[in-house]
């Protein structure tokens, strides 16, 4: 059974600062990996998606890493700013059918 | 090109009352996903449709759940004799998949369904 776990649950940190969401799953048989934010109340936005034969992938101030036999994945946030502050969501997809999704990290940035 | 609608965006039933929620995917999408979002817990994958067929529903509970996606029309998630246990946000995805291309799942809004 595929297990998604995100440390830390919550982080707090100042803007301007660069974090990293760690992810980390039990299965490495993966069809991709995606990343999502979610505001308070609100849906899923896709921040990113690595396709299993992958290593990252860059948006803006994004990177995302993929280490399929490690069974790990980190989401980098550059230059952080308060409007980044959501919850960060992992989901991994077995097969081109469902995702199965981590706890999330709740981040907050102060200004 | 209209994003992931879903409707209503809140629901309030009584115990034992029906829901019906609906979710029209994105243009061009024939995959619809299904998920439940708990009060303080992670999304739960419940049911993965097609146009008029149901490809996996391990994640839906036996009793009282069904979901259909008709050939013309939302897909519908219902959920007979509502119970308080019930009350969550309920997310619907689509993507649209074709060989070569990454399978993608965008979300939307959520129906926020609430029983009393």
């Amino acid at each position: 059974k595929q297990e998604v776990t995100q440390i830390p649950a919550a982080l707090s940190v100042p803007e301007g600062e660069n974090l990293v969401l760690n992810c980390s799953f039990t299965d490495s048989a993966i069809y991709n990996l995606q990343w999502f934010r979610q505001d308070p109340g609100k849906g899923l936005t896709s921040l990113l998606l690595i396709q299993s034969s992958q290593r990252e992938q860059t948006s803006g101030r994004l990177n995302a890493s993929l280490d399929k036999s490690s069974g790990r994945s980190t989401l980098y946030i550059a230059a952080s700013q308060p409007g980044d502050s959501a919850t960060y969501l992992c989901a991994v997809s077995l097969g081109a059918q469902k995702l199965v999704f981590g706890q999330g990290t709740r981040l907050t940035i102060n200004p | 090109n209209a994003g992931v609608m879903q409707n209503p965006r809140h629901l309030v039933r009584r115990r034992g009352q029906e829901a019906r929620l609906r979710c029209s995917p994105m243009k061009g999408h024939s995959h619809v996903y299904w998920y439940r979002q708990l009060p303080e817990e992670g999304l739960k994958f419940m049911v993965y449709l097609q146009k008029e067929n149901i490809i996996d529903e391990s994640g839906m509970p036996k009793e009282r759940f069904s979901a259909e996606f008709p050939k013309e029309g939302p897909s519908i998630l219902r959920i007979q004799q509502v119970v308080r246990g019930d009350s969550a946000a309920y997310f619907c995805a689509s993507s649209g998949i074709r060989a070569g291309v990454r399978n993608e799942q965008f979300f939307g809004p959520g129906t926020r369904l609430t029983v009393l």
